[in-house]
């Protein structure tokens, strides 16, 4: 165990559906992160939280909408998804930069993922 | 931007040989440079890194070589065990950014 969960770890929905991935971190740390993981491709950064605030979003279309209410929660909000949207989605945490000294490198914990098939 | 190359895509190997896997980077301003394990069905696990102020790093049966002149940098496992089959991802992150950028990956499959 990372100290990071991830629900649902599998989801099936059409493309009309709205779906919310959720992410909880137990470490303590103040930065959260959204990765998508596809097949035969490197993980893509989605998503950067710090404090709460979004500060980084990696061009990623408006059907794909965060959202951070505290440093411990992270959500995915799914809608009008295509097929394409398919794959391993990871939540990850570290400490944001600065926080913890200069001799760290705000080490990022990944989840477990979960697996979105769209329909 | 940062680029991350990965070799090989996969690497079989007989239980308690050595397995090298490679890395190179294009940004010459990345100083951290972390490798991740991923077994079937679970997220990454971080299991070494290594920071642009060393050359090697080693933990264990686990070694990672950095050369900041040629822009790569790789993992050494030695004495391989079966639990050691699992894919494994390089990545590099530029000081300053929090973004790391990840190789596309090595299957490695270790036999008994």
């Amino acid at each position: 165990e990372t100290g990071v969960t991830q629900t649902p770890r599998h989801l099936v929905m059409g493309m009309t559906n709205k779906k919310s991935l959720k992410c909880e971190q137990h470490l303590g740390h103040n930065a959260m992160y959204w990765y998508k993981q596809s097949a035969k491709k490197p993980l893509e950064l989605m998503f950067v939280y710090n404090f709460k605030e979004q500060t980084e979003n990696n061009s990623v279309p408006s059907r794909f909408s965060p959202e951070c209410p505290n440093s411990s929660h992270l959500f995915l909000h799914l809608h009008t998804l295509q097929p394409e949207d398919s794959a391993l989605y990871l939540c990850a945490s570290s400490q944001s930069p600065g926080t913890s000294g200069p001799s760290s490198y705000n080490e990022q914990f990944f989840g477990p993922g979960t697996r979105l098939t769209v329909l | 931007g940062e680029n991350v190359e990965q070799h090989p895509s996969t690497l079989s190997v007989q239980e308690g040989d050595s397995a090298v896997i490679k890395c190179t980077y294009s940004d010459s301003a990345s100083n951290y440079f972390p490798w991740y394990k991923q077994e079937l069905g679970k997220g990454p696990q971080l299991i070494i890194d290594i920071r642009s102020n060393v050359g090697e790093k080693k933990d264990q049966r686990i070694a990672v070589t950095l050369n900041k002149t040629a822009k790569h940098f790789s993992l050494h496992i030695t004495e391989t065990q079966p639990e050691d089959s699992a894919v494994y991802f390089c990545a590099a992150r530029v000081t300053g950014f929090q973004k790391l950028v990840f190789g596309t990956g090595t299957r490695l499959l270790v036999s008994p």
